[in-house]
């Protein structure tokens, strides 16, 4: 069966500090990879998604960046935080992208 | 009008009441729908897909999809203090999109 993980599970950095939240999947080849993020009241905004290797798309424009350097790892990036990057960041893989996702733990970010 | 319109509530009900929980959306092009249920501080996790109209039973889950009226509804019956989660409906987008998510009904049911 497939299984995914994250991690950190809770991080707490300043303003200014850079960032880097990892994702991986077992049990399944080629899955697409999204990284989302949810903040209070505000439902799931997706920022990025990747049907493959080195391919990530950008829904929204803003200082974070996404890597896939291997086929299960999706790694979400900051060079430099701000406030407003603190949420609850989810990580899901699904078959295809019109197909049912399936979310990580989270990682709880808190920008200071 | 956006794509997917959920109540947020809070929804508050009695156990073993019956719950109602629902989306609308826009888009006469989604074909694939689900519903997620998330507990505070984790990831949402999958509860039912449905494809196109129609509805689908899985214990005391039923999930209905009305293409005409672009509207799908979760029910749930005999509600349990352990249902209280929030409930994010999600429906699959235009060509290679992602899924297209509602923000989300946060429900109690009460003891």
């Amino acid at each position: 069966s497939q299984t995914i993980h994250q991690w950190p599970a809770t991080l707490v950095q300043p303003v200014g500090s850079p960032l880097s939240l990892e994702c991986t999947v077992e049990g399944t080849s080629n899955p697409n990879l999204y990284w989302y993020r949810q903040a209070a009241g505000r439902g799931l905004q997706l920022l990025f998604y990747s049907v493959g290797i080195g391919q990530i798309s950008s829904e929204v424009p803003q200082n974070l960046s996404a890597s896939r350097p291997q086929d299960r790892q999706f790694i979400l990036s900051s060079k430099k935080l701000l406030l407003s990057d603190s949420g609850f960041y989810l990580c899901a893989w699904s078959f295809g992208t019109k197909e049912t996702q399936y979310f990580g733990p989270g990682t709880r970010l808190l920008v200071l | 009008q956006k794509e997917v319109e959920q109540d947020p509530g809070p929804l508050s009900v009695p156990e073993g009441a019956i719950v109602s929980l629902n989306c609308t959306y826009s888009n006469s092009a989604f074909q694939y729908f689900m519903w997620y249920r998330q507990y505070s501080r984790k990831g949402p996790e999958l509860l039912m897909y449905t494809y196109s109209s129609g509805n689908k039973e899985d214990g005391r889950f039923t999930a209905q999809v009305d293409k005409s009226s672009k509207y799908i509804s979760l029910f749930i019956r005999d509600s349990q203090p352990s249902d209280s989660a929030t409930y994010l409906c999600a429906m699959s987008g235009p060509g290679n999109t992602p899924l297209v998510f509602g923000k989300g009904t946060r429900l109690s049911v009460i003891a």
